[in-house]
């Protein structure tokens, strides 16, 4: 049972245009929800993260959107870079501001092409 | 600046056969996780810690014992390797409340670990 469902396996997109990537989650219990970056042959890097408080946080390029009531959340990056390319991962916790007890969805991987 | 260090970076295992990732973290986190990554699964809970002497199950604790003697230490232990546990295997830790100035409190992870069971 995939409580983090990231549907779409992967995507491209143009340099400069945004990525849009999404993110579903079923338990309503989740406070906390984080995206992650991972490079091939490194671990995953924190990129930006939003409390079920909000509806939107922005850091840079990196804007995360959630909407509670669809269970929905995605992330922004505009504009997207080469530099940008790699597995991104949706996660969820249900503690509020900590990443204790992560659950992660399955990934997407961006290619940012020229 | 050392983080979240993992040892050893690559395994072959036989079936059958012990062994111990080590994960060690020089931040003073005092909660600490094994996740296992595979092919379309994403990365799921193996076993976690919030603080020395105390640990738990997580999505998939089968075949994987852990211990937490320190805060900054916390080994996973393959009893007997089976195939199915031929992975990549991180392990993160963070704070257990989020501190300032960034207040994520998200997690950092290590370099992971390739294991191959034959």
């Amino acid at each position: 049972d995939q409580q983090v469902k990231q549907n779409s396996p992967s995507l491209s997109v143009q340099e400069g245009r945004i990525s849009i990537l999404n993110c579903d989650y079923t338990n309503s219990m989740f406070d906390y929800f984080l995206w992650y970056k991972k490079y091939p042959a490194e671990g995953p890097t924190f990129l930006i993260s939003i409390s079920s408080i909000k509806d939107k946080n922005e850091d840079g390029r990196f804007t995360v959107f959630l909407n509670k009531s669809a269970k929905h959340l995605s992330l922004h990056i505009v504009p997207s870079q080469p530099g940008d390319s790699a597995v991104y991962f949706c996660a969820a916790s249900p503690y509020t501001g900590t990443a204790s007890k992560l659950t992660f969805g399955t990934g997407t991987r961006l290619q940012v092409t020229l | 600046n050392a983080g979240v260090t993992q040892t050893p970076k690559f395994q072959v295992l036989k079936t059958g056969q012990s062994m111990t990732l080590q994960c060690a973290q020089d931040m003073n986190h005092e909660y600490m996780s094994w996740y296992r990554q595979d092919p379309g699964m994403g990365l799921r809970l193996i076993h976690y810690s919030v603080g020395a002497g105390i640990t738990d199950q997580g999505e998939v604790p089968n075949g994987y014992n852990v211990s937490r003697s320190t805060t900054e230490d916390f080994p996973l232990r393959l009893l007997s390797a089976a195939p199915s546990q031929t992975s990549v295997y991180f392990c993160a830790s963070s704070y257990l409340v989020a501190r300032a100035p960034r207040g994520t409190g998200e997690l950092f992870f290590g370099e992971g670990s390739r294991l191959t069971v034959l």
